[in-house]
């Protein structure tokens, strides 16, 4: 069945260490998104990608960076992770070619749990 | 005040309960989202509306858009319904170069069904 998969799911990591969370999909789709959800916050958008090319910053992208290796992957990158960068972090993709109401439609990953010590 | 507000934040109910779960939102939309999270973490979507009234099996979600305003129903609570539901709506924005919509995320209302 055509999924968003993520590595890993669980990790534990210290400060000042550079930590790759992994995203892959089988949807086919262009556009994907790293979010991340905090205890009592809503998910919030901290890079997308239209498309190989097109990636752009969302709303908390400052001490992460992505890389679109190909429309199937999409990687977030804590290059010295610090402990309010603990949450946890799901990948989502979505299909601009949608139409209707589908085109909103956004399908998330399982998320990983990261800690930082 | 977050744009988009879910209320009750907790919730307790018996099984077997009627249970409602509202949002209300300020922004202009293009669609509400009713999305549900199990312990685990997983993301699933339940419902996206415009317009009216969806059921699926026992839940049932509706939408008010004159009063910025949606109800996520279930009837006939069961234990297996514990989880987080998370309200979102898509909005046109300029953060995508106004080409586009963004997802903005309620802070999810938690359930617990007990037996």
């Amino acid at each position: 069945d055509a999924d968003v998969t993520q590595t890993p799911r669980n990790r534990i990591t210290k400060t000042g260490k550079r930590i790759m969370l992994e995203c892959s999909q089988t949807k086919g789709h262009d556009r994907m998104y790293w979010y991340r959800q905090d205890p009592g916050l809503g998910l919030r958008l901290i890079y997308y990608s239209f498309d190989v090319k097109d990636i752009n910053k969302g709303e908390i992208s400052d001490g992460y960076s992505v890389s679109r290796q190909a429309q199937a992957k999409f990687s977030l990158s804590l290059e010295s992770a610090i402990p309010n960068q603990t949450a946890l972090y799901f990948c989502a993709t979505s299909d601009p070619h949608s139409q209707g109401v589908k085109y909103n439609e956004q399908f998330f990953g399982p998320g990983t749990r990261l800690t930082v010590l | 005040k977050n744009e988009v507000e879910q209320s009750p934040q907790n919730l307790t109910a018996q099984e077997g309960e009627f249970i409602t779960i509202n949002c209300s939102y300020s922004v202009g939309i293009s669609a509400l989202h009713w999305l549900q999270q199990h312990p685990g973490g997983g993301i699933v979507s339940l419902f996206m509306l415009s317009s009216g009234k969806k059921k699926h099996g026992r839940l049932i979600a509706t939408i008010n858009i004159q009063e910025k305003h949606s109800s996520l129903h279930i009837t006939a609570s069961h234990p297996r319904d514990s989880a987080v539901y998370i309200c979102a709506v898509s909005a046109p924005t300029a953060l995508y170069g106004g080409a586009t919509n963004k997802l903005i995320f309620g802070t999810g209302t938690l359930l617990a069904v007990q037996p």
